[in-house]
């Protein structure tokens, strides 16, 4: 499977608690995103990866919300002292990232429920 | 800020005819135009797209309409199959920010 791989597929945890999930782009694609969707909502922007420089994070969501790509292959997203209101589907996706396309490609993505 | 917009929750459509689907943004620096499609469980999936400096892309039996005027655009399936029941997003992207809408549920009747 050449696709958008994201790690886990559902988590589970307590409020307060840390968590982290990983998503490893299509190999050739040197741009990685972030997006938040809830229920009845569109993938809402949180921040973006070229190679491993992050270019934009001004749209994450709070300081408990960070992102980290260091080798510019895989990325992980990290949400400390969770919340209730963090419960949403975290979606991945990478792009090539030439010229003005940018057509990006999606994970499936990991719920994450905060109890 | 909601840049991009779906007004329409929901459509549904009769099998073999047409569905469009309607998207409207505010920001006039857009140029760039997507369509995806999501099944449950799975993430978006690219669909079609067009550029800023056409006002028609077709690929099959979708074709994608913008009005840069009107700042609207139509994502137009014809004929409408019980497979595209699903949901349908438009995104566009300025700089470094990237705008989804949110999202029109297609159903097909057979």
């Amino acid at each position: 499977d050449t696709g958008v791989s994201q790690n886990p597929r559902h988590k589970i945890t307590k409020r307060g608690q840390n968590v982290t999930f990983r998503c490893d782009p299509i190999s050739e694609h040197n741009r990685l995103y972030w997006y938040r969707q809830t229920l009845g909502q569109g993938p809402e922007f949180l921040t973006y990866f070229q190679n491993e420089a992050q270019l934009e994070k001004s749209r994450l969501l709070s300081d408990r919300f960070s992102a980290e790509r260091p080798k510019g292959s895989f990325s992980t997203l990290e949400i400390q002292r969770t919340e209730q209101g963090d419960s949403a589907m975290y979606l991945c996706a990478s792009s090539l990232g030439v010229g003005g396309k940018n057509i990006q490609y999606f994970g499936a993505g990991t719920r994450l429920s905060v109890l | 800020d909601q840049q991009v917009k779906q007004n329409s929750p929901s459509l549904s459509v009769q099998e073999g005819r047409i569905s469009i689907l309607n998207c409207d943004y505010t920001n006039s620096m857009f140029d760039y135009f997507l369509w995806y499609k999501k099944y449950p469980a799975e993430g978006p999936t690219f669909l079609i797209s067009i550029s800023s400096i056409k006002d028609k892309n077709e690929d099959g039996r979708f074709t994608v309409f913008l009005n840069k005027s009107a700042k609207h655009l139509s994502l137009h399936i014809v004929p409408s199959q019980p497979g595209d029941s699903a949901v349908y997003f438009c995104a566009s992207f300025t700089g470094n920010q990237f705008y989804f809408g949110t999202g029109t549920s297609l159903t097909v009747i057979p």
